[in-house]
């Protein structure tokens, strides 16, 4: 079965500190995969996603993300966390077969940034 | 930019009440779904359409339905709502068909069925 695994429900990190969030995946083929960020009482919000190329993904408000095909992850990352980060961020992999642009989400992983 | 809205923010019903939670796009997206969000399970499809008058069943369809009567608009129905159905429900909305397209999300509907 498809599936999205997020193993930590919850990540605290000091701010200015750097953070990663972990994400790792289990499709057939090469899927294309995506991070989402929610702030409280709102909708998702897109951050970053990898089609091809580089492994190395930057998307909004400096977050990044890292493919890597052997270990089947996409973690996100940031160099320097600031306290406005904290959110529940969401990764999720659109397969390639099924067609109509679905995603498979992750069960979420919520982010404390500290003063 | 994308503009998804969703026609409630917060809404309270009672057990056996039918409830019709709307959501409109304004980017002539083909396709549009429906989600519902719960604690530790993240997001769950429930269902999907890809044109108008179409739709396909999600991974959780059992006691929803939905009706797309213009491209724009995307509506879920609960035809008896059970406490069961208490949830967060996101709308979304995409371009076309290609897989490394971008979803949208609308604001979200906090159902609370009493």
């Amino acid at each position: 079965a498809q599936s999205v695994a997020q193993p930590e429900d919850q990540v605290n990190v000091a701010e200015g500190n750097p953070l990663t969030v972990k994400c790792t995946y289990s499709v057939s083929g090469n899927p294309y995969l995506f991070w989402y960020v929610q702030y409280p009482n709102r909708g998702l919000q897109f951050l970053l996603k990898y089609i091809t190329g580089d492994n190395l993904v930057k998307g909004s408000y400096g977050f990044e993300a890292e493919f890597n095909k052997s270990q089947t992850s996409f973690h996100l990352k940031k160099p320097s966390a600031l306290v406005s980060d904290s959110a529940l961020y969401f990764c999720a992999v659109s397969p390639l077969s099924g067609g109509y642009n679905k995603l498979i989400f992750g069960a979420g992983t919520r982010l404390a940034v500290h003063p | 930019d994308v503009k998804v809205t969703q026609s409630s923010r917060y809404l309270v019903k009672r057990t056996g009440e039918k409830v019709f939670l709307e959501c409109v796009q304004d980017m002539d997206h083909e396709n549009m779904f429906w989600y519902r969000q719960d604690p530790g399970l993240g997001l769950r499809l429930i269902y999907f359409s890809y044109d108008v008058k179409m739709k396909e069943k999600g991974d959780i369809p059992e006691g929803y339905s939905v009706s797309r009567e213009k491209k724009e608009r995307f509506s879920l129905i609960l035809e008896s709502a059970s406490t069961n159905q208490t949830s967060m429900y996101l709308c979304a909305s995409i371009t076309g068909q290609g897989t490394a397209d971008t979803q949208y999300f609308g604001p979200g509907t906090r159902l609370t069925v009493l």
